[in-house]
C-alpha cells in the first residue's frame, strides 16, 4: 500500500531533550516536506526536500533540523525542544513539484 | 508573499442542505490550487485540485470547486451534505515557480446537524 509512515504518533517530552520524528514514504517520490498545524493557523511548512542530500528552509525552519540521505526517509530533529514546539507535525511527499501532496498521519508532540 | 484567506473558521450546514467554503488567494499570476480535508485523528486527504486546465474542478465525495481569476477565488461546494462530511476543510496554494510549497490557509471546520 503506497503510504507515508510517521513515528511516534504521540510524544510527551520536556524542554531540552533531543528527539527525531521519522517519516518514510514507499512510493518513490522526490519531494518531501514538513508541516506543523496549529489551532486558527492551518498547515505551515518547516522544511522541504526536493532529493536526497537537497534541503530547504520553509516558512518556520527556527528550531528544526531535518536530513535526506535516503530518498525514503525525512527525519524532522528537535535538537532542544522548547513549550512553543508543542504542535501537531505531518510529513508529506509528492512525485513532482506541484503535483498532489500525500500526507502522513500526524505526530502529536507535547513539550513540557 | 502568497496567501490564503478561508472566510469562517467553523461552518454548520443542514444534512442534505448545500455546502459552500470559501477561499481566496493573493498571486500576480495564476496558482495551483487545492483542496484538503482532515477527518478526526486523520493526515490531509486531497479533494480536488486545479492546475490551469478546466476552470471548474470536480473532486471526490461530491465535491466541486471553480477557479475564479476575477475574484481570486476557489470556493468549494458540493450540493448536498451528508453526516460524514464533518471534517476540516483546507486550502492550498502554491505558485508555479515555489518549488511545490504549499501556503494553507487557517481551515473550515464542517459540522453536519441532522
Amino acid at each position: 500500500e503506497a503510504q507515508v509512515t510517521q513515528n511516534p504518533r504521540y510524544l510527551i517530552t520536556v524542554t531540552g531533550k533531543k528527539l527525531t520524528v521519522t517519516c518514510s514514504q514507499n512510493m518513490n517520490h522526490e519531494y518531501m516536506s514538513w508541516y506543523r498545524q496549529d489551532p486558527g493557523l492551518g498547515l505551515r511548512q518547516i522544511y522541504y526536500s526536493m532529493n536526497v542530500e537537497v534541503t530547504d528552509k520553509g516558512d518556520v525552519p527556527e528550531g528544526y533540523k531535518v536530513s535526506r540521505k535516503e530518498k525514503r526517509n525525512f527525519p524532522l530533529i528537535l535538537e532542544s525542544p522548547s513549550p512553543n514546539q508543542t504542535s501537531l507535525y505531518f510529513c508529506a511527499s509528492s512525485l513532482f513539484t506541484n503535483n498532489e501532496q500525500f500526507f502522513g498521519p500526524g505526530t502529536r508532540l507535547t513539550v513540557l | 508573499a502568497q496567501s490564503v484567506t478561508q472566510l469562517g473558521s467553523h461552518v454548520s450546514v443542514s444534512e442534505g442542505a448545500l455546502v459552500l467554503l470559501r477561499c481566496n488567494y493573493s498571486s500576480s499570476v495564476p496558482p495551483y490550487l487545492f483542496w484538503y480535508v482532515q477527518y478526526p485523528n486523520q493526515g490531509l486527504q486531497l479533494l480536488l485540485k486545479y492546475t490551469s486546465a478546466a476552470t471548474l474542478v470536480k473532486g471526490i465525495n461530491g465535491f466541486e470547486a471553480e477557479f475564479k481569476k476575477s475574484e481570486t477565488s476557489f470556493h468549494l461546494t458540493k450540493p448536498s451534505a451528508h453526516m460524514s462530511d464533518a471534517a476540516e476543510y483546507f486550502c492550498a496554494v502554491s505558485e508555479t515557480d515555489s518549488w511545490g510549497k504549499l501556503q494553507f490557509g487557517a481551515g473550515t471546520q464542517v459540522v453536519v446537524t441532522p
